[in-house]
């Protein structure tokens, strides 16, 4: 099955300085990339995807890059404001959606 | 409310008993998910159905665990002769597959304490 590890576990920023969270998929197969942001006692919610035939997207302050060589995606948030507060999760999509564990971002005012 | 819909939001249990859980997905939705979050970590997932048919059940699911979704519609997870591990966030989530693979939505989940 997928395997989707995700990096760093945490990440601390200054407000309006740039994130970035990484991550790697085993199946060749994936062929949809979303992710999703999760805030504290509620319910997941996709932020931005992509799908394997686009290398980049981008809405507003987020962005997404995709490397299927490589078998890599990464989030990148940028002019951090507090409320990007949050954990941050990426999925892979063969036939079922796999998530990474999380990186918790904290962006400090 | 037209979104995803889990019921109880909360389940206290004793250990040993069973428990179950509903999902209402989005009514056009016939992809339904179920995974499995404890603190800290991302969702793990458990089964998922395509309609009313299970496609895949976690290989590390034990056979506690049993999900239906009868007529593709909603689904229930139910958990036999619960343990203190269970304890967890249960999700679920769903999507239309018909136009490829497109965004999941999440319910509020329930949350199973077991004591």
């Amino acid at each position: 099955g997928e395997n989707v590890e995700q990096h760093p576990s945490t990440l601390s920023v200054q407000e309006g300085d740039s994130a970035v969270i990484k991550c790697t998929y085993s199946d060749s197969a994936s062929n949809y990339f979303p992710w999703y942001k999760q805030e504290l006692g509620k319910r997941p919610q996709l932020i931005i995807d992509i799908r394997s035939n686009v290398g980049e997207k981008k809405d507003q302050r987020i962005a997404v890059t995709l490397n299927k060589t490589a078998k890599h995606f990464s989030l990148h948030i940028t002019e951090t404001q507090p409320e990007d507060s949050a954990v941050y999760f990426c999925a892979s999509d063969d036939y079922k959606l796999s998530f990474g564990a999380g990186t918790t971002v904290t962006v400090r005012a | 409310d037209t979104g995803v819909s889990q019921n109880p939001r909360h389940k206290i249990t004793k250990r040993g008993q069973n428990v179950t859980f509903r999902c209402d997905p989005i009514s056009e939705h016939n992809r339904l998910y179920w995974y499995r979050q404890t603190l800290g970590q991302g969702p793990e997932f458990l089964t998922y159905f395509q309609n009313e048919a299970q496609l895949e059940k976690s290989r590390l699911l034990s056979d506690r665990f049993s999900a239906e979704r009868p007529k593709g519609s909603f689904s229930t997870l139910e958990i036999q002769r619960t343990e203190q591990g269970d304890s967890a966030m249960y999700l679920c989530a769903s999507s239309n597959r018909d136009r490829g693979n497109t965004e999941a939505f999440f319910g509020q989940g329930t949350r199973l304490t077991v004591v």
